[in-house]
């Protein structure tokens, strides 16, 4: 499709597990951003992408928390030994280098239990 | 650091009748760009309207306007003839136009079109 797709749209997990989130930005678009959404709250960045490099990581709660774009496009966000408090929607956008509207995806509900 | 400030939780307007959605914002920055996002329960953000900080003219989207205020670093969307598909979260954002390119948003409003 045309627009960011974000797999998977829904992840259970249990506390102490290891999850991976999956991130397809709209072809061509060079910049990718992850952010973190908890119930009743508005967006909070974790991290941004330019090209396959991390331009500001700033975001990463914590050492648990990484992501990768190995290639300059799909992007995967990993949350090592969970805790019920990652529990929240994982949204990724994409931007083309040049302006400054940034696309999003239908994002990842993740529930820790 | 640059903050963003949404002072209304939850909104109600009629079918039909114009809401105003306030936010306000800090940054010591003269470059960036401002956005207002709806957010329905399918949970994607859709741009709504943006606004360039170096352009003194409002923006406008069909129904859909702004009322920039530079000095007062205040950003409003205003919703005319509102509709029920209207109904979403709506939140307030802003990004620095230099290197530091992280978008940074609002707590959001919550408006709710009544029939």
């Amino acid at each position: 499709g045309a627009g960011v797709s974000q797999t998977p749209s829904n992840k259970v997990t249990e506390k102490g597990k290891y999850v991976e989130l999956r991130c397809d930005p709209i072809s061509g678009h060079t910049a990718l951003y992850w952010y973190r959404q908890s119930l009743g709250q508005g967006p909070e960045f974790l991290i941004y992408f330019q090209g396959t490099g991390a331009a500001d990581d700033s975001g990463l709660p914590n050492d648990r928390f990484f992501a990768v774009r190995p290639e300059g496009s799909v992007s995967t966000l990993k949350i090592q030994r969970t805790e019920r408090g990652d529990s929240a929607v994982y949204l990724c956008a994409s931007r083309p280098s040049n302006t400054g509207e940034l696309f999003f995806g239908e994002g990842s509900r993740l529930t820790v239990l | 650091a640059q903050t963003v400030t949404q002072s209304q939780p939850e909104m109600s307007v009629q079918e039909a009748e114009t809401v105003t959605l306030s936010c306000t914002y800090d940054t010591s920055e003269s470059n960036y760009y401002l956005f207002w996002y709806k957010q329905p329960p399918s949970r994607q953000m859709i741009l709504v309207i943006r606004q360039e900080a170096y352009k003194q003219q409002n923006a406008t989207e069909n129904r859909f306007s702004v009322n920039f205020q530079k000095a007062a670093k205040s950003f409003s969307l205003k919703i005319s003839d509102s509709q029920l598909g209207d109904t979403a979260m709506y939140f307030c954002a802003f990004i620095h136009g230099g290197a530091t390119n992280k978008l940074i948003f609002g707590t959001g409003t919550l408006l709710a079109v009544q029939p």
